[in-house]
């Protein structure tokens, strides 16, 4: 089946340095790859999406580029806010015959981010 | 726009009971997801709705859960003779029929079985 590996937590930074979480993933469909943000008390926020391979997504400073050769979609961020403290999960989504769109989540990154 | 409503946030039964989970799409939305969330499984995909028809329920436990879609306005996840193991945030999303990949999560059921 479909599998999402990305990098394990938690992840605690300094406000103003850089963010990578990996992610890869596995499955023998054409996925859509996804980063969603979740901010404690509520559910997963989509932070973008990317339907093409060797495209490029990006929201609030963060950007991910979906390479289809290394089945990677990792996570980058140029400088961290204190803000941006929560758990980020990468998804993905295939469609078979206009019937299937259920996202299948990796475990989740817990970043946190001091000031 | 009041996003996707979840009730009730928190739920407790005692082991054995029933559980009813509501969830209330945005209005215009065709689709209905639910999800499980646990510290162990992390994210888990239950079931979905179309304009109101079961599509896919190939998460759904077989023994004890069920769920439903009346009208376009609300959604049930109802558990029976609940389990300790069943304790978990559950999750609604919903999205547009143009945007299907672009689900919109409430916030969420705690249920916590006794």
């Amino acid at each position: 089946g479909d599998s999402v590996t990305q990098t394990e937590g938690p992840v605690t930074l300094s406000e103003g340095t850089s963010l990578t979480v990996n992610c890869s993933y596995e499955t023998k469909q054409y996925p859509t790859l996804f980063w969603y943000v979740q901010y404690p008390g509520e559910g997963p926020q989509l932070l973008f999406k990317v339907p093409k391979a060797n495209e490029k997504g990006s929201s609030r400073g963060f950007e991910a580029t979906y390479n289809k050769e290394a089945t990677s979609f990792h996570l980058q961020k140029a400088s961290v806010q204190e803000s941006d403290s929560a758990v980020y999960y990468c998804a993905l989504s295939w469609n078979s015959g206009g019937s299937n769109y259920k996202l299948t989540f990796g475990k989740g990154t817990l970043l946190t981010v001091t000031p | 726009n009041a996003g996707v409503i979840q009730t009730p946030r928190h739920k407790v039964t005692g082991k054995g009971q029933e559980a009813t989970l509501w969830c209330e799409p945005i209005s215009g939305h065709s689709a209905v997801f639910w999800y499980r969330q646990t510290i162990v499984q992390g994210l888990e995909f239950l079931t979905y709705f179309r304009n109101q028809a079961p599509i896919d329920d190939s998460g759904m436990p077989k023994e004890r859960f069920s769920a439903q879609m009346p009208n376009q306005s609300h959604s049930t996840l109802k558990i029976q003779s609940t389990q300790p193991q069943d304790s978990a945030v559950y999750l609604c999303a919903s999205s547009l029929q143009g945007a299907l990949y672009e689900q919109y999560f409430g916030p969420g059921t705690r249920l916590t079985v006794l």
